[in-house]
């Protein structure tokens, strides 16, 4: 089977640094995706890794261990718009058969 | 210019109806895909399709037939909607098959079958 698993909620403030975990056990690996998501609206593309290592990009960096089946999304310089859901997506296959975690729900206080 | 819409944003029905969602991106992309939202945010892929063709159907019950006129399309049909169906569907498209092809979605259609 397919498992992904993210902390359902967090809380950090405004101007911090916070770091969102995913794990995941899949039946093969092909690439890590995570989306943001605001309330009522689509998930939004933020990053894309397939290569262990961080990848930065602006205030957000994701971060890829193929050999832990973990990935984390780091948010720097946080800001209130930056409340959302995140969400962890893994490829097991070819193909874009996209597993999605559960997501995790950035509350960002002032 | 919207890169994927979907039509209606909102849905209500009775139980036992049948419906339809409507999906068409401009990006001129070669796949695209349905997604459900439940209520516990979780998403899940329905079905994806790549030129025209049906690539990925997950384990969905055959109440749902998905259609793709051409590239840029992919209408999904729900026939006998249940309580169960209540959800956000989303749909999305993405370049290719390629995995590190980010995929685009659409602004959902919030299903409620009463």
């Amino acid at each position: 089977g397919q498992n992904i698993d993210q902390p359902t909620e967090m809380t950090a403030t405004e101007g911090a640094i916070v770091q969102i975990n995913c794990t995941y056990q899949t039946s093969g690996f092909n690439g890590l995706f995570w989306y943001q998501q605001h309330a009522g609206e689509a998930p939004t593309f933020l990053s894309y890794n397939v290569l262990d290592g961080l990848e930065e990009k602006g205030r957000f960096s994701s971060f890829l261990s193929r050999s832990k089946g973990y990935s984390y999304l780091l948010l720097k310089e946080l800001q209130m718009k930056d409340s959302a859901s995140y969400l962890c997506a893994v490829s097991p296959s070819y193909g874009q058969n996209f597993v999605f975690g559960p997501g995790t729900r950035l509350s960002v206080l002032p | 210019d919207t890169a994927v819409s979907q039509t209606p944003k909102y849905l209500v029905t009775q139980m036992g109806n049948d419906k339809s969602i409507k999906c068409e991106q401009n990006l001129g992309h070669d796949t695209m895909y349905w997604y459900k939202q439940d209520s516990k945010k979780f998403l899940k892929i329905m079905f994806s399709y790549n030129n025209k063709e049906l690539i990925i159907n997950e384990t969905v019950p055959n109440r749902f037939s998905p259609k793709s006129p051409d590239k840029a399309h992919l209408n999904l049909h729900i026939n006998s909607l249940e309580l169960g169906d209540s959800a956000v569907y989303f749909c999305a498209s993405s370049q290719g098959l390629a995995e590190s092809n980010e995929q685009f979605f659409g602004p959902g259609t919030r299903l409620t079958v009463l």
